[in-house]
């Protein structure tokens, strides 16, 4: 295992349609979390998965985003009805927290998405 | 609600000097805090992990430091090198629950 992959690594959409990420996290991890980061800035959680179990939801995931974690391995995100202002870059990262862990997160490549 | 502050923005220096990063946040009820680096359009890279109940961590020529009580971080880079040039974010974890980012400083390492 190398790390965390996303995929597609790229994707142009036009607004109205529909699109879905994928992420898979290192194997062993049992959380994963989603991330969106636009130009200049930190990234900013939307949502995390302790296996496959959704605990956390950020105000920023609106209606149209959902996400799914099955059988507790990959995730996917799912945004409906893009809109321009959902371009950016989506980061997933994953985590092993246990008691004897600090829950140390690693990033996959991200999948930027530009919708015109 | 946490939020998380780096200064500066940006800082360009010439190779071989060392550099000091500063990371702030607003509340002192972290887990841990975490630096990252991310080179242009690329994913983050985990440069340190430091536990709340640690002070500082070192790898290689990075040393980062937290003090709790004051809301602080920095993030030490002994001879810098042109390779080091990329935005530095640092990170707390509230917990688990998520981790609220700065919004980076952006290193140039003039050869």
């Amino acid at each position: 295992d190398t790390g965390v992959s996303q995929d597609p690594r790229h994707k142009i959409t036009k607004r109205g349609q529909n699109v879905t990420f994928r992420c898979d996290p290192i194997s062993e991890h049992n959380r994963l979390y989603w991330y969106r980061q636009t130009l200049g800035q930190g990234p900013e959680f939307l949502t995390y998965f302790q296996n496959e179990a959704q605990l956390e939801k950020s105000r920023l995931l609106s209606d149209r985003f959902s996400a799914e974690r099955p059988k507790g391995s990959f995730s996917t995100l799912e945004i409906q009805r893009t809109e321009q202002g959902d371009s950016a870059m989506y980061l997933c990262a994953s985590s092993l927290a246990t008691g004897f862990t600090y829950n140390e997160q690693f990033f996959g490549p991200g999948t930027r998405l530009t919708v015109l | 609600k946490q939020e998380v502050t780096q200064i500066p923005a940006a800082l360009s220096v010439p190779e071989g000097e060392n550099l000091v990063l500063n990371c702030s946040f607003t509340d002192s009820a972290i887990y841990n805090l975490q630096w990252f680096r991310q080179d242009p359009g690329k994913g983050l890279t985990s440069l340190l992990l430091i536990q709340s109940s640690q002070r500082e961590q070192t790898s290689g020529r990075l040393n980062a430091s937290l003090d709790k009580s004051s809301g602080r971080s920095t993030l030490y880079i002994a001879a810098s090198q042109p390779g080091d040039s990329a935005t530095y974010l640092c990170a707390v974890d509230n917990y688990g629950q998520n981790f609220v980012f700065g919004p980076g400083t952006r290193l140039s390492v003039l050869p």
